[in-house]
Parts: structure tokens; sequence; C-alpha cells
């Protein structure tokens, strides 16, 4: 069960893009399409933001997307905004019903 | 709303125990499978456990396997986290998740608040 990488921090201004990765290995982010992303800001519970790769919950605006190559999961913020500003963490299904998270990201707004 | 709460947190010395709850409301407990994520101060997420939402299947992260333990009643729509033999590295704050919101549940798709559990002497 080794935690997934990312990135420690990632920054942008208002209204760019940013994107965090996720990488694992092919027992985990690779060999399922079960990787979900969560935002967390200080002090708070984390809030569900991409689930099964790509799938926005109810009520996540849809800057938020998400995508899949190989080994690597990406989650991309569109038009920065300072709302964003958040800790974000990625997940991924790791089979036999064990679940790794990522270290989580620091996004910035500038 | 969908809603889950924690209990039963507070300070316990190394080798003790203690026992986590959560009480959801406002969904369906138990078509759902359950989790208890941890972060300890200043670091990440980690997913300790998980069971399903007829208790059929479980499993555990190596760091707690053997000391902790998920369990449910589904009958009073509550959650429950043993943890025996507590270490200093299982201080954190512990988190009640609902699996979903595909039909799979390989997400956590409602949090609780968190409940705190520090291991000190």
């Amino acid at each position: 069960q080794s935690a997934l990488t990312q990135p420690r921090s990632v920054s942008g201004s208002p209204g760019q893009s940013v994107t965090i990765s996720c990488t694992g290995t092919s027992s985990d982010v690779g060999g399922f399409f079960l990787v979900s992303w969560y935002q967390q800001h200080p002090g708070k519970a984390p809030k569900l933001m991409l689930y099964d790769v790509s799938t926005r919950p109810s009520g996540v605006p849809d800057r938020f997307s998400g995508s899949k190559s190989g080994n690597t999961a990406s989650l991309t913020i569109s038009g920065l905004q300072a709302e964003d500003e958040a800790d974000y963490y990625c997940c991924s299904y790791a089979g036999s019903y064990t679940y790794v998270f990522g270290p989580g990201t620091k996004v910035t707004v500038l | 709303q969908e809603q889950l709460v924690e209990s039963g947190g507070g300070v316990v010395q190394p080798g003790g125990s203690l026992r986590l709850s959560c009480a959801a409301s406002g969904f369906t407990f138990n078509t759902n499978g359950m989790h208890w994520v941890r972060q300890a101060p200043g670091k990440g997420l980690e997913w300790v456990t998980f069971i399903a939402y007829d208790e059929n299947n479980k499993n555990y992260a190596d760091s707690v396997k053997g000391r902790f333990t998920i369990s449910r009643d589904n009958s009073k729509n509550t959650l429950s986290l043993q943890m025996n033999s507590l270490r200093a590295e299982d201080t954190a704050v512990y988190y009640c998740a609902k699996g979903g919101p595909a039909a799979g549940g390989d997400a956590f798709d409602i949090w609780g608040q968190g409940a705190m559990v520090t291991v000190s002497s």
C-alpha cells in the first residue's frame, strides 16, 4: 500500500489553468478507472470533486476536469478562482477493497 | 440532507484502546459501503478501513491491520471503529466517509466533521 505521487504545490493566477498529476502503479491508478479527487480547505473536511477519473458530482463546477493515462491521473482546474485555493488529494482503488491516497498538492492562487 | 457525525475521540495512552462511532442520517445507510479515513496533524489523508453494506467484505490499511476493527449496525445507522494497541503515530483526525456516489462506491462522497484521537502519555 504505497502512497501515490503528487507535486507538493502548484500555483496560477486567476483565470489561468493548473494541472495536478497523480502517479501510481499498475496495481492502483493504472489498473482501475477508479481515481477520485478531493478538495480540502484548512480546518475543513475533504470534499469530493471528481470520481471514476473524470465524473463530477452534482454541484462541482465544470472548471474541474480529470483524465488518466497509464499510471498517471490528472486534475485540471480551468479559470482558476480565489476559492480554489486549497489542498487537493487524489485517491485510487488498489484492489481487494483497499484504497490509497496521494500526499496532497497545495494550490495557490497568485 | 446526507450527514455523518463522528463521536468518541479523545486522549489515550500508548497501548490503550478507544472506540469511535459515526451516526449516519439522510441516506439509506444499509445500502452503502463505509470507510474510515484519517489525517495526522499537518499531514495528508490516509485511508484506514472499509466495510461493505452487508459486512461481508472488510479490509484495512497495513498500518492498522490486526489492531483496528470496523463494524456497523444497520438497524441503528451507525458505523464503529474499535482501535486497540494504540500508538503515537495513530494520532489523527478520524473521518467516517460514505462510499459513493457511483454504484461501485469507490469514492468517498459524504464526510463527517472528524473526531480527534490523540495518543500520548
